[in-house]
């Protein structure tokens, strides 16, 4: 029940399309969802996150959908850039517990 | 700039020779955490300090130690380290949900690797 899945492991996008990664949860006590970026040999960087009470949360070419009734979460990437090329996280937690990190998913933008 | 800095950024170590690693924040933090993460995989949380409370996970090996001398310094010592602990390890703070009603947002540092031969 404290899982996070994550799909899919692997992305390759064209430049200017739409990335989608998908993460799925069980414990309906999470309420913060996080998306964090790692590049190779860096440490994860917070992306954006998102609480329950939303559906969606927009930050640039960067948004979270939200479904709480599906307890599920995606992360879209509009506009996909080559320097979007990395490693995503996403994770869950509740009240200021720590962190259930998903899998990852190595996410790779063609010139 | 306020951060989370970790020394070294490379680390080799031999076979059964103890190591250290060390973190430091800026951001006042209280709570710091300890992960390590092998290729293709995501972070795993081996322990945290909240404030002065230690709090380790239930698999995380007697080999791996820690100690929190001061809010700003966090530091990893793995006893005898053995080739399965070559990894990135990474240092990450938070503020307890203080400061960000409830949420558990992690700043983390850069990593250091650690190489065993």
């Amino acid at each position: 029940q404290q899982q996070v899945k994550q799909s899919p492991q692997s992305l390759i996008v064209q430049k200017g399309g739409i990335s989608i990664i998908n993460c799925a949860y069980e414990n309906t006590a999470f309420d913060y969802f996080p998306w964090y970026q790692q590049f190779p040999g860096k440490g994860p960087a917070l992306l954006i996150a998102i609480r329950p009470d939303v559906s969606e949360k927009k930050e640039g070419r960067f948004t979270i959908s939200f479904n709480k009734s599906a307890k599920q979460f995606s992360l879209h990437i509009m506009d996909s850039q080559p320097g979007d090329s990395a490693t995503y996280f996403c994770a869950a937690s509740w009240g200021a517990q720590k962190l259930v990190f998903g899998q990852g998913t190595r996410l790779t933008i063609n010139p | 700039d306020a951060m989370v800095i970790q020394n070294p950024r490379y680390q080799v170590t031999q076979f059964g020779k103890p190591v250290t690693l060390s973190c430091s924040q800026t951001l006042n933090h209280n709570v710091m955490y300890w992960y390590q993460q092998k290729s293709s995989q995501a972070p795993k949380l081996l322990f945290h300090y909240y404030d002065k409370d230690f709090n380790n996970e239930a698999d995380t090996p007697d080999n791996f130690q820690s100690r929190r001398p001061n809010t700003s310094f966090c530091f990893l010592d793995i006893r005898s380290p053995g080739l399965g602990d070559a990894a990135m390890y990474l240092c990450a703070t938070s503020d307890g949900g203080k400061a960000s009603g409830g949420s558990n947002e992690q700043f983390f540092g850069p990593g250091t690797r650690l190489t065993v031969l």
